[in-house]
């Protein structure tokens, strides 16, 4: 699975977006992109995947570069319910015998009131 | 009911006890897995398993075993527990290997 690097922490006032960038520069043709958070010791939590092509859910939408060489996860109004860690993971979908899920340290995220 | 349930949510245990950790889900998928979580650490795989037949090694498995003793339960053992196996352990499901359901945790401490 490609490596991938996205900055120790961030802050993002409450009611504003949230942009939390990663990047993949050694993503291969049929690697997705994946997003999880966790919150304090929870279990990590799916938000939104991708390939290519830009996508959203209820949660958050999904930037990925032309290139695919870098991706922005958006939370579009932030609340204080966001404060996690996020991480960014490449792999691909389904890939029997490579069941791994690499989670890196992620991006601790935190909303300011 | 949560998706993935884990018993118990916290343990303390001492040194070369044998301790079972349980997991159960609703989710009705196949396929289900075990991590452990150390302080400022991501998340490594202990193993895996595809359906009741199937159980998989994942990168740290020594000191552990599991059973998947249906498809809805996976229970992972620590046959003699040690001091580092002090972790955060999670069960996970997910049905095709895409999306990743985790359960709360169980917080295991080896004294």
């Amino acid at each position: 699975d490609a490596k991938t690097t996205q900055p120790t922490s961030m802050d993002c006032a409450e009611g504003r977006a949230a942009n939390l960038p990663c990047n993949h520069s050694t993503i291969s043709g049929n690697e997705y992109v994946y997003w999880y958070r966790q919150i304090h010791s929870q279990g990590p939590q799916y938000i939104i995947h991708g390939l290519k092509n830009n996508e959203t859910n209820e949660m958050a939408s999904l930037i990925i570069t032309e290139d695919r060489k870098s991706s922005t996860l958006i939370l579009p109004h932030a609340t204080l319910r966001d404060t996690a860690v996020y991480y960014c993971i490449v792999r691909v979908a389904s890939n029997f015998g490579n069941e791994k899920l690499t989670f890196g340290t992620g991006t601790r995220l935190t909303i300011i009131p | 009911d949560a998706d993935v349930t884990q018993t118990p949510r916290n343990r303390i245990t001492k040194t070369g006890k044998r301790i079972m950790l349980e997991c159960s889900q609703t989710k009705g998928h196949d396929r289900m897995y075990w991590y452990r979580q150390d302080p400022g650490l991501g998340l490594r795989l202990i193993y895996y398993s595809f359906d009741v037949k199937d159980i998989n090694k994942g990168e740290i498995s020594d000191g552990y075993s599991v059973s998947r003793q249906a498809q809805a339960k996976f229970s992972l053992s620590l046959e003699s527990a040690i001091p580092n196996q002090t972790a955060l352990y999670f069960c996970a499901t997910s049905d095709s290997g895409v999306g990743y359901t985790f359960g709360s945790g169980t917080r295991l401490t080896v004294v």
